[in-house]
């Protein structure tokens, strides 16, 4: 069985753009939860989606925005990036609020 | 606000050698889990534990729970090369209606032939 998916696998933005995330969910998992791994740290949750409704937010700005689609993909949105949002974007998925399976990522740089 | 911590931070062992890595967490949890990461890549899951006194063992890895002192362990049993990564600890947060996981600092683990 396919795992999480992410796409882009790579991102080069300049600061002020803006980003979008995709990440596909193991087949069957409903849930899907973004977290931030900003270089020599541990992941930081960002937002979590179960059924299509946001269950948690992370202490992240409001230029992060995420949503989940019908078929339980999600995107991930950044607005005005700066420097500081380079950083693996990590996707997860879970069946129901249990243990998540992690993607490989999306490494983002902002210049 | 929970809080996790893992010690040390930097780990340099020679192969053969036995070590332990320890994870504490502020806040009540019911699941603790470890995970393994090597350099530019995403994260292994290693083990989940779920109760008090939990013990799993993975080849040369043991972790365990004692959810009274708030505290797990990464035990490392005459490591090998194939170790060398970075071991992050991370606990669910109970009650919080969903499954939002906060991750210790990580302990980079170094072996030396």
């Amino acid at each position: 069985d396919a795992g999480v998916t992410q796409s882009p696998t790579h991102l080069i933005k300049t600061r002020g753009q803006h980003v979008t995330l995709r990440c596909s969910p193991i087949s069957g998992h409903k849930s899907v939860s973004w977290y931030q791994q900003v270089l020599g740290q541990g992941p930081q949750f960002i937002f979590q989606y179960y059924e299509k409704e946001e269950r948690g937010r992370g202490n992240f700005p409001d230029r992060f925005s995420a949503r989940q689609f019908p078929n339980y993909s999600s995107e991930l949105n950044v607005n005005a990036l700066l420097l500081g949002d380079s950083a693996l974007y990590l996707c997860a998925s879970s069946f129901g609020l249990s243990e998540q399976f992690f993607g490989p990522g999306t490494r983002l740089t902002v210049l | 606000e929970l809080k996790v911590e893992q010690n040390p931070l930097f780990l340099s062992m020679q192969e053969g050698k036995n070590y332990t890595i320890y994870c504490n967490y502020s806040t009540t949890s019911d699941r603790l889990y470890w995970y393994r990461q090597d350099p530019g890549k995403s994260l292994e899951s290693l083990f989940v534990l779920l109760s008090n006194g939990a013990v799993k063992q993975e080849g040369r890895l043991m972790a365990s729970l004692d959810t009274k002192a708030r505290l797990s362990t990464l035990h490392i049993t005459a490591a090998v090369h194939d170790l060398s990564a970075t071991y992050f600890c991370a606990v669910n947060q109970p009650n919080f209606g969903n499954e939002k996981l906060t991750f210790g600092t990580g302990t980079r683990l170094t072996i030396i032939p």
